[in-house]
């Protein structure tokens, strides 16, 4: 079964600093995510991103984060200068169309804490 | 605002029963409504997606209904085995490529 793979699994970061989570979505799909699950609560939309371009973020999505198609296969989320509160496991994902019909695959997770 | 609910943080049935767990929402109109399997510290895992116009679906030992007018969701696993012990959580699409969770529901089957 063709999956979503995320690295680093788990990265320990000083607050301030930028970081780059990883994402190789699957490789026929045209619509990518990240989502987000701070420990113990709801899973969290974070961005969708089609042609190149984002095509829905939410109010959690602000000026410190970007996401980036950098190659063919490669997804990327960068935040620019990380708080304590970024401190949650970031879920990248993919489906063939929109997620409307279609099912949406998730990876296991880049677990980022900010220290 | 808008909210959805699900049932109880927890459910703890006997293995063989059946599990009911409920997903209810107010203030969407979803065009779809999904059924995840999350387990501890991995990503959630699609099970079923049921439209607005459709009633229930099933596969294998799952089965969905939903009911647009009462804005409820019923998720059920029959035969529930140990293996089923997971927390499953509901999410809403409302065609925005942007899907809502629940805060999901913890299920452990006692063998």
């Amino acid at each position: 079964e063709p999956e979503v793979t995320q690295t680093p699994s788990h990265q320990v970061t000083q607050m301030g600093q930028e970081v780059i989570l990883r994402c190789v979505p699957i490789s026929n799909h045209l619509y990518f995510y990240w989502y987000r699950q701070i420990l113990g609560q709801k899973v969290e939309f974070l961005v969708s991103f089609y042609n190149n371009e984002i095509s829905e973020k939410s109010e959690i999505f602000d000026d410190q984060f970007s996401v980036e198609r950098p190659d063919g296969s490669n997804f990327t989320l960068k935040i620019r200068s990380t708080k304590l509160e970024d401190s949650a496991m970031y879920f990248c994902a993919s489906s063939e169309e929109t997620t409307a019909g279609n099912t949406i695959y998730f990876g296991e997770g880049s677990w980022l804490t900010v220290v | 605002s808008q909210k959805i609910e699900q049932n109880s943080e927890a459910l703890n049935i006997q293995e063989g029963k059946t599990a009911t767990l409920t997903c209810n929402y107010t203030n969407y109109s979803p065009a779809y409504l999904q059924w995840y399997r999350q387990d501890p510290g991995r990503g959630p895992v699609f099970l079923l997606l049921i439209r607005e116009n459709e009633k229930e679906k099933r596969k294998e030992r799952l089965k969905v209904t939903f009911d647009t007018t009462l804005k409820q969701s019923l998720f059920h696993i029959t035969a529930s085995q140990p293996a089923d012990s997971a927390t499953y959580l509901c999410a809403l699409d409302t065609g925005r490529r942007a899907l809502t969770f629940g805060s999901g529901t913890r299920l452990q089957v006692q063998p």
